[in-house]
């Protein structure tokens, strides 16, 4: 059972583009939902995370939208860059469960030129 | 500051063989997580420690798998024997203690490659 779905597999957007990955989640005791940036050879690295009692956070170019009635979040870059190509994973955790990351299946997300 | 570090980065072994890895999470963190992607999949949770001490072990897939972290700092994850579906991408990551006023924050080391043939 999947506890954190993401969407969709891949994406290629225009240099300039916004690209946008939803995740939906169903464990409603998730408290912290972060998203990770992985380049190839790399670990994933943190780009932005937000608690369920905002319904936006903005840091430079990427955005995190988060609907806690639907349980659904997403990630949004502004402006996209080539530089930006990589595996992008939502992830979700509780507190109460040791603050153990439950990741989504990752985006591989390309920027073209 | 330096990072997590994991070693080694590739492992390539035979099935029924032994292998360890190990991690070395950022200077201060008291709680170090182990992840495993397995090809095409999501990063999946494995164990979690508080300074030495094993606070969950929860997403560990079977007995062949040993995770220590003596003294605190360092760990390794031994596994023993190893079977063609342990291949995989294993990371570690760390966070600061929450109770001293640290962030939920996780940082990932590289990953070890593990490839069992």
């Amino acid at each position: 059972q999947q506890q954190v779905k993401q969407s969709p597999q891949s994406l290629i957007v225009q240099k300039g583009g916004i690209p946008i990955i939803n995740c939906a989640y169903e464990n409603t005791a998730f408290d912290y939902f972060p998203w990770y940036q992985q380049f190839p050879g790399k670990g994933p690295a943190l780009l932005i995370a937000i608690r369920p009692d905002v319904s936006e956070k903005k840091e430079g170019r990427f955005t995190i939208s988060f609907n806690k009635s639907a349980k659904q979040f997403s990630l949004h870059i502004m402006d996209s860059q080539p530089g930006d190509s990589a595996t992008y994973f939502c992830a979700a955790s509780a507190a109460g469960g040791g603050n153990k990351l439950t990741f989504g299946t990752g985006t591989q997300l390309k920027v073209e030129l | 500051e330096a990072g997590v570090t994991q070693f080694p980065s590739h492992s390539v072994i035979e099935k029924g063989q032994t292998v360890t890895l190990r991690c070395d999470p950022i200077s201060g963190h008291d709680n170090l997580y182990w992840y495993r992607r397995v090809m095409g999949k999501e990063i999946k949770f494995l164990l979690h420690f508080v300074k030495e001490s094993k606070q969950d072990e929860s997403g560990m897939p079977n007995n062949r798998f040993l995770a220590e972290r003596t003294g605190g700092t360092y760990s390794t994850l031994k596994v023993q024997p190893a079977e063609l579906e342990d291949s995989g991408v294993y990371f570690c990551a760390s966070s600061q203690s929450l109770l001293a006023g640290g962030s939920k924050k996780q940082f990932f080391g590289p990953g070890t490659r593990l490839t069992v043939l």
